[in-house]
């Protein structure tokens, strides 16, 4: 596709359920990043990969959150046990190349709310 | 560690005029980026326009420009010529050698016809 797409665009969940949430990078794109918003804030980093490796999982707030990229394209985000404080939008960008000056192209977020 | 600041949560602006919204910034990096994202009701973040530390000379994209004062650790946008489609979220973010971004809390920037 032309640009990075997420999928779902929203999700409503129970408090304790299990989500994933699903990034397709723009094709040739060797790095991906994921970002957390949550109301009124701006985006935080979770996680980046280049290829398959996660490069830096430094953002990722606990163990309940876990993300991988089995094929160096592709990525998902796993919430474990989901809390009503892990409501937020999941942003995922993609870039050429994780070099300084490659631009990150964002996707249009999933919006996740735990109920 | 890298912080950004946007002090001024809501902006307002009448078509066709200019206005300036504000991004300080703290990094012990002597080579970063700084970036202004637009943020539209849609979500997608767009990048507005992009300024290596390394250069003085501000970066300018067509009806949007920068000032890029290092040594005070400020950077903000100008848009002139506001155009009702500018109206969104802004966010200034820094972007250090983790290559991760760092993001201000935003402003709403309002275009009144």
């Amino acid at each position: 596709g032309a640009g990075v797409s997420q999928t779902p665009s929203n999700k409503v969940t129970e408090k304790g359920k299990y989500v994933e949430l699903r990034c397709d990078p723009i094709s040739g794109h060797t790095a991906l990043y994921w970002y957390r918003q949550s109301l009124g804030q701006g985006p935080e980093f979770l996680i980046y990969f280049q290829g398959t490796g996660a490069a830096d999982d430094s953002g990722l707030p606990n163990d309940r959150f876990f993300a991988v990229r089995p094929e160096g394209s592709v990525s998902t985000l796993k919430i474990q046990r989901t809390e009503r404080g892990d409501s937020a939008v999941y942003l995922c960008a993609s870039s050429r190349d994780i070099g300084s000056y490659n631009e990150q192209f964002f996707g249009p977020g999933t919006r996740l709310t735990v109920l | 560690a890298q912080t950004v600041t946007q002090s001024q949560p809501e902006m307002s602006v009448q078509e066709a005029e200019t206005v300036t919204l504000s991004c300080t910034y703290d990094t012990s990096e002597s080579d970063y980026y700084l970036f202004w994202y637009k943020q539209p009701p849609s979500r997608q973040m767009i990048l507005v326009i992009r300024q290596e530390a390394y250069k003085q000379q501000n970066a300018t994209e067509n009806r949007f420009s920068v000032n890029f004062q290092k040594a005070a650790k400020s950077f903000s946008l100008k848009i002139s010529d506001s155009q009702l489609g500018d109206a969104a979220m802004y966010f200034c973010a820094n972007r250090g050698s983790n290559y991760k971004l760092t993001f201000g809390k935003g402003t709403l920037l309002t275009v009144n016809p």
